[in-house]
Protein backbone atom coordinates (compact mmCIF):
# COMPACT_ATOMS: atom_id res chain seq x y z
CA UNK A 1 0.00 0.00 0.00
CA UNK A 2 1.19 3.27 -0.71
CA UNK A 3 1.54 6.51 2.33
CA UNK A 4 2.44 9.89 2.31
CA UNK A 5 4.56 11.84 4.95
CA UNK A 6 4.59 15.41 4.89
CA UNK A 7 6.91 15.82 8.05
CA UNK A 8 6.18 19.46 8.50
CA UNK A 9 2.55 20.29 9.71
CA UNK A 10 3.53 23.65 9.78
CA UNK A 11 5.91 26.19 8.41
CA UNK A 12 6.13 29.57 9.14
CA UNK A 13 8.56 31.97 6.58
CA UNK A 14 8.66 35.43 6.26
CA UNK A 15 7.50 37.07 2.57
CA UNK A 16 10.29 36.95 -0.34
CA UNK A 17 12.73 34.42 1.96
CA UNK A 18 12.93 30.68 0.17
CA UNK A 19 10.42 27.75 1.47
CA UNK A 20 10.84 23.87 1.12
CA UNK A 21 7.86 21.87 1.79
CA UNK A 22 8.95 18.27 2.54
CA UNK A 23 6.96 14.98 0.64
CA UNK A 24 8.08 11.67 1.31
CA UNK A 25 6.23 8.41 -0.25
CA UNK A 26 6.60 4.49 0.27
CA UNK A 27 5.12 2.34 -2.33
CA UNK A 28 5.89 -0.65 -4.14
CA UNK A 29 6.04 0.04 -7.65
CA UNK A 30 6.40 3.15 -9.52
CA UNK A 31 4.00 6.09 -9.10
CA UNK A 32 3.25 9.34 -9.77
CA UNK A 33 3.27 12.41 -7.43
CA UNK A 34 1.44 15.39 -7.07
CA UNK A 35 1.61 18.70 -5.26
CA UNK A 36 -2.08 20.51 -4.97
CA UNK A 37 -2.67 23.82 -3.01
CA UNK A 38 -5.83 24.32 -0.31
CA UNK A 39 -6.50 28.27 0.23
CA UNK A 40 -9.12 28.63 2.82
CA UNK A 41 -12.47 27.30 2.15
CA UNK A 42 -11.67 26.26 -1.65
CA UNK A 43 -11.10 23.00 -3.07
CA UNK A 44 -7.31 21.60 -4.31
CA UNK A 45 -6.05 22.76 -7.41
CA UNK A 46 -2.98 21.23 -8.94
CA UNK A 47 0.58 23.12 -8.25
CA UNK A 48 2.35 20.80 -10.47
CA UNK A 49 2.73 16.70 -10.99
CA UNK A 50 5.70 14.27 -11.43
CA UNK A 51 5.03 11.34 -14.26
CA UNK A 52 8.59 10.94 -15.56
CA UNK A 53 11.72 12.53 -17.43
CA UNK A 54 13.56 15.37 -15.64
CA UNK A 55 13.09 15.05 -11.78
CA UNK A 56 12.44 18.75 -11.72
CA UNK A 57 9.61 19.93 -12.19
CA UNK A 58 8.31 23.36 -12.44
CA UNK A 59 4.75 24.13 -11.61
CA UNK A 60 1.91 27.58 -11.07
CA UNK A 61 2.88 30.18 -9.23
CA UNK A 62 6.71 29.77 -9.23
CA UNK A 63 6.98 26.68 -7.66
CA UNK A 64 8.84 23.63 -8.13
CA UNK A 65 9.28 19.98 -7.15
CA UNK A 66 12.51 17.56 -7.36
CA UNK A 67 11.52 13.68 -7.39
CA UNK A 68 14.32 12.04 -5.94
CA UNK A 69 13.45 8.23 -6.53
CA UNK A 70 16.42 7.01 -4.17
CA UNK A 71 15.11 9.12 -1.23
CA UNK A 72 11.53 8.56 -2.01
CA UNK A 73 11.51 12.52 -1.96
CA UNK A 74 8.98 15.03 -3.98
CA UNK A 75 9.90 18.41 -1.93
CA UNK A 76 8.42 21.12 -2.97
CA UNK A 77 10.46 24.99 -3.42
CA UNK A 78 9.81 28.46 -3.92
CA UNK A 79 12.96 30.74 -3.98
CA UNK A 80 10.78 33.61 -2.98
CA UNK A 81 7.46 33.31 -1.59
CA UNK A 82 4.23 36.20 -0.99
CA UNK A 83 1.56 36.75 1.49
CA UNK A 84 -0.87 35.09 -0.90
CA UNK A 85 1.12 31.98 -0.84
CA UNK A 86 -0.40 31.48 2.58
CA UNK A 87 -2.34 27.77 2.09
CA UNK A 88 -2.38 24.78 2.99
CA UNK A 89 -0.08 22.36 0.39
CA UNK A 90 -0.81 18.49 0.08
CA UNK A 91 1.47 15.61 -1.29
CA UNK A 92 -0.29 12.92 -3.48
CA UNK A 93 1.10 9.64 -4.83
CA UNK A 94 -1.08 7.38 -7.34
CA UNK A 95 0.03 4.34 -9.29
CA UNK A 96 -1.65 3.33 -12.42
CA UNK A 97 -5.21 2.16 -11.41
CA UNK A 98 -5.17 3.46 -8.26
CA UNK A 99 -6.51 6.36 -6.26
CA UNK A 100 -4.57 9.27 -4.63
CA UNK A 101 -3.10 8.64 -1.03
CA UNK A 102 -2.76 12.42 0.48
CA UNK A 103 -0.57 13.18 2.81
CA UNK A 104 -1.56 15.45 6.01
CA UNK A 105 -0.79 18.77 4.73
CA UNK A 106 1.65 21.50 5.51
CA UNK A 107 0.12 24.80 6.46
CA UNK A 108 2.35 26.90 4.60
CA UNK A 109 2.31 30.92 6.83
CA UNK A 110 3.41 33.61 5.05
CA UNK A 111 4.75 36.69 7.53
CA UNK A 112 4.83 40.45 6.67
CA UNK B 1 -14.51 23.96 -18.75
CA UNK B 2 -16.65 25.12 -16.31
CA UNK B 3 -15.04 23.18 -13.12
CA UNK B 4 -16.05 20.73 -10.61
CA UNK B 5 -19.27 21.82 -8.72
CA UNK B 6 -20.78 20.88 -5.55
CA UNK B 7 -24.16 21.63 -3.87
CA UNK B 8 -24.68 22.50 -1.16
CA UNK B 9 -21.48 24.41 0.28
CA UNK B 10 -22.58 24.30 3.73
CA UNK B 11 -25.33 21.91 6.11
CA UNK B 12 -25.73 22.25 9.18
CA UNK B 13 -27.93 19.43 10.14
CA UNK B 14 -29.35 17.91 13.61
CA UNK B 15 -27.98 14.39 14.69
CA UNK B 16 -30.09 11.61 13.45
CA UNK B 17 -31.17 13.64 10.02
CA UNK B 18 -30.35 12.59 6.02
CA UNK B 19 -28.41 14.72 4.15
CA UNK B 20 -27.68 14.47 0.30
CA UNK B 21 -25.03 16.60 -1.28
CA UNK B 22 -24.33 17.00 -5.21
CA UNK B 23 -21.43 16.97 -7.01
CA UNK B 24 -21.55 17.85 -11.36
CA UNK B 25 -18.01 16.80 -12.68
CA UNK B 26 -16.31 18.17 -15.36
CA UNK B 27 -18.31 17.56 -18.53
CA UNK B 28 -16.08 15.20 -20.29
CA UNK B 29 -14.72 13.34 -17.62
CA UNK B 30 -15.88 9.58 -17.34
CA UNK B 31 -14.43 9.02 -13.40
CA UNK B 32 -15.79 10.80 -10.77
CA UNK B 33 -14.37 10.64 -6.70
CA UNK B 34 -15.66 11.41 -3.21
CA UNK B 35 -13.06 12.05 -0.32
CA UNK B 36 -13.63 13.09 3.12
CA UNK B 37 -11.26 16.09 5.02
CA UNK B 38 -11.09 16.36 8.31
CA UNK B 39 -9.78 19.60 10.06
CA UNK B 40 -6.48 19.38 9.41
CA UNK B 41 -5.75 16.38 7.58
CA UNK B 42 -5.33 15.56 4.01
CA UNK B 43 -8.19 14.41 1.79
CA UNK B 44 -9.24 10.58 2.58
CA UNK B 45 -11.10 8.54 -0.37
CA UNK B 46 -13.96 7.42 -0.18
CA UNK B 47 -15.41 6.22 -3.11
CA UNK B 48 -15.28 6.55 -7.14
CA UNK B 49 -17.35 6.13 -10.02
CA UNK B 50 -16.06 5.17 -13.71
CA UNK B 51 -19.00 6.54 -15.80
CA UNK B 52 -22.34 4.84 -13.69
CA UNK B 53 -20.22 2.50 -12.14
CA UNK B 54 -19.28 2.51 -8.45
CA UNK B 55 -15.91 0.83 -8.72
CA UNK B 56 -14.12 1.19 -5.37
CA UNK B 57 -15.75 1.88 -1.97
CA UNK B 58 -12.94 2.54 0.91
CA UNK B 59 -14.04 0.78 4.45
CA UNK B 60 -14.42 4.54 5.62
CA UNK B 61 -17.53 4.60 4.08
CA UNK B 62 -20.19 2.71 6.48
CA UNK B 63 -23.09 1.28 5.64
CA UNK B 64 -25.21 5.02 6.62
CA UNK B 65 -22.91 6.20 3.34
CA UNK B 66 -24.40 5.83 -0.39
CA UNK B 67 -22.90 7.23 -3.65
CA UNK B 68 -25.03 7.32 -6.73
CA UNK B 69 -24.42 8.74 -10.47
CA UNK B 70 -27.07 7.36 -11.74
CA UNK B 71 -26.36 8.74 -15.64
CA UNK B 72 -23.14 8.67 -15.53
CA UNK B 73 -22.88 12.50 -14.97
CA UNK B 74 -23.98 14.48 -11.86
CA UNK B 75 -23.25 11.90 -8.30
CA UNK B 76 -24.74 12.39 -4.74
CA UNK B 77 -23.31 11.30 -1.51
CA UNK B 78 -25.82 10.32 0.91
CA UNK B 79 -25.33 10.25 4.65
CA UNK B 80 -28.15 8.78 6.60
CA UNK B 81 -28.92 8.93 10.67
CA UNK B 82 -26.10 11.71 10.78
CA UNK B 83 -23.50 11.61 13.81
CA UNK B 84 -21.65 14.36 15.06
CA UNK B 85 -18.17 12.11 13.89
CA UNK B 86 -19.34 12.97 10.15
CA UNK B 87 -18.54 16.46 11.02
CA UNK B 88 -16.30 17.08 7.39
CA UNK B 89 -15.69 18.66 4.46
CA UNK B 90 -16.65 16.57 1.32
CA UNK B 91 -14.58 16.63 -1.70
CA UNK B 92 -15.72 15.75 -4.79
CA UNK B 93 -13.04 15.23 -7.72
CA UNK B 94 -13.57 14.22 -11.82
CA UNK B 95 -10.76 12.88 -14.06
CA UNK B 96 -10.19 11.62 -17.65
CA UNK B 97 -9.37 8.25 -17.59
CA UNK B 98 -5.97 8.42 -18.07
CA UNK B 99 -2.76 6.67 -16.60
CA UNK B 100 -1.68 9.46 -14.03
CA UNK B 101 -5.54 10.22 -13.17
CA UNK B 102 -5.06 13.80 -12.65
CA UNK B 103 -7.83 14.90 -10.73
CA UNK B 104 -9.58 18.47 -10.45
CA UNK B 105 -11.35 19.06 -7.26
CA UNK B 106 -14.81 20.65 -6.60
CA UNK B 107 -14.49 23.45 -3.52
CA UNK B 108 -15.87 20.79 -1.34
CA UNK B 109 -19.87 20.55 1.28
CA UNK B 110 -19.32 21.54 4.72
CA UNK B 111 -21.27 19.50 6.77
CA UNK B 112 -21.71 20.46 10.52
CA UNK B 113 -23.61 17.97 12.76
CA UNK B 114 -24.93 19.16 15.76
Amino acid sequence: AQSVTQLDSQVPVFEEAPVELRCNYSSSVSVYLFWYVQYPNQGLQLLLKYLSGSTLVKGINGFEAEFNKSQTSFHLRKPSVHISDTAEYFCAVVNYGQNFVFGPGTRLSVLP
Amino acid sequence: DTGVSQDPRHKITKRGQNVTFRCDPISEHNRLYWYRQTLGQGPEFLTYFQNEAQLEKSRLLSDRFSAERPKGSFSTLEIQRTEQGDSAMYLCASSRRSVDNEQFFGPGTRLTVL
